[in-house]
């Protein structure tokens, strides 16, 4: 079957515009979440939702940042006014388990350049 | 709270002899770990797992990592290295009381010489 899936793949915005990353998720699974992995660096946590509900935000690294998964399954991360420390590939991941800890599948990610 | 330490930022092998990554954790709970590597270019890939169940755990390609709670660390190993091999690969920590949420280390890029 079809694995998690990101687009765009690649993505150059100049600075001050806004962006927007999707992510389909694998059919079913009930959590997504969202990591930035700067270059060279491991990936870093950003949001959490369990279907449409974002549980946790904790990891959004300012108000310019915004997640949605308004039906519980594509979910679209959104970045308002880009600064050249946005610049990072944007990693989705799916899970199938409403609760205790279960396999992250990872999508291919979306390298965001920030100009 | 969790994290995990990778204690090698590069680790260079030839091919055909042993690799062994280090990875040491942190967390206030019983942790779940895993080992993923990344291809350049391409998505994350699950290695193995550990979830409480045996402490030696056996993964794909070859690899598997040994759980230590005394030591609070697993780290990765694979008897005999091939080019394919060559990669970067994350130690992770996660754990219900975080939210399921994945803690990366910083990651050990492995290069293999033939």
């Amino acid at each position: 079957g079809a694995g998690v899936s990101q687009s765009p793949r690649y993505k150059v915005a100049k600075r001050g515009q806004d962006v927007a990353l999707r992510c389909d998720p694998i059919s079913g699974h009930v959590s997504l979440f969202w990591y930035q992995q700067a270059l060279g660096q491991g990936p870093e946590f950003l949001t959490y939702f369990q279907n449409e509900a974002q549980l946790d935000k904790s990891g959004l690294p300012s108000d310019r940042f915004f997640a949605e998964r308004p039906e519980g399954s594509v979910s679209t991360l959104k970045i308002q006014r880009t600064q050249q420390e946005d610049s990072a590939v944007y990693l989705c991941a799916s899970s199938l388990n409403r609760q205790g800890v279960g396999e992250q599948y990872f999508g291919p990610g979306t390298r965001l350049t920030v100009t | 709270a969790q994290s995990v330490t990778q204690l090698d930022s590069h680790v260079s092998v030839s091919e055909g002899t042993p690799v062994l990554l280090r990875c040491n954790y942190s967390s206030s709970y019983s942790p779940s770990l895993f080992w993923y590597v990344q291809h350049p270019n391409k998505g994350l890939q699950l290695l193995l797992k550990y979830t409480s169940a045996a402490t030696l755990v056996k993964g794909i390609n070859g690899f598997e990592a040994e759980f230590k709670k005394s030591e609070t660390s697993f780290h990765l190993t694979k008897p005999s290295a091939h080019m394919s091999d060559a990669a970067e690969y994350f130690c992770v920590v996660s754990g219900r009381a975080a939210g399921n949420k994945l803690t990366f280390g910083g990651g050990t890029r492995v290069l293999v010489k033939p």
